[in-house]
């Protein structure tokens, strides 16, 4: 299994361009999640999905974020317009719905 | 009052000593409770899982759990060097899959 996948690694772009994080869960597994990560809010859940229905969206810090889940391979999230507050490392997680949390790799998004 | 709290450290203990490290929680009804490790620039990765008041062991690592005091610990015994990373205490509610984590704490084990 290749684990859950996100892209791009690295994201660098200008404060008020659109950004678009994605992430392909493992199959099988019918729960994903959103974390963001930074040194002085730690690990952030913005939104979680069972079976492609978002079920808690309470961490979504404001309108300018937005995450889809299409089908149960594919989810992405986007932030728009991007600011330099929103630079962060962004996780993706899923879980066959037992107790683990499997993690991507991660996006570290920089909003010049 | 964060969900789940945890001391940011950095926590430093010498090769061999045991580690340990604490995270309280705010929801008292929340179920499962699980601290995960994560390495400097990785991402994070399930080390221990617990869902019953008293200590679970898993060979060097031991979970307690006291949810009176809302309280979940960690220690690692004969720890090593690569035992340094960040710690995260994470929480799931009752209801729903919704898992939080704490800021974590970083720990040092020094050759």
């Amino acid at each position: 299994d290749a684990g859950v996948i996100q892209s791009p690694r690295h994201e660098v772009t200008e404060m008020g361009q659109e950004v678009t994080l994605r992430c392909k869960p493992i199959s099988g597994h019918d729960y994903l999640f959103w974390y963001r990560q930074t040194m002085m809010r730690g690990l952030e859940l913005l939104i979680y999905f069972n079976n492609n229905v978002p079920i808690d969206d309470s961490g979504m810090p404001e309108d300018r974020f937005s995450a889809k889940m299409p089908n149960a391979s594919f989810s992405t999230l986007k932030i728009q317009p991007s600011e330099p507050r929103d630079s962060a490392v962004y996780f993706c997680a899923s879980s066959p719905g037992v107790e683990k949390l499997f993690f991507g790799s991660g996006t570290q998004l920089s909003v010049l | 009052q964060k969900e789940v709290e945890q001391n940011s450290g950095p926590l430093s203990v010498p090769e061999g000593a045991i580690a340990s490290l604490n995270c309280t929680y705010s929801d008292r009804v929340s179920q499962s409770f699980f601290w995960y490790r994560q390495y400097s620039g990785k991402s994070p990765e399930l080390i221990m899982s617990i869902y019953s008041n008293g200590d679970k062991e898993d060979g060097r690592f031991t979970a307690q759990l006291n949810k009176a005091s809302q309280y979940v610990s960690l220690l690692i015994r004969d720890s090593q060097p690569s035992d340094s990373a960040t710690y995260l205490c994470a929480v799931r509610g009752s209801g729903g899959f919704k898992t939080i984590f704490g800021a974590g704490t970083r720990l040092f084990v020094k050759a």
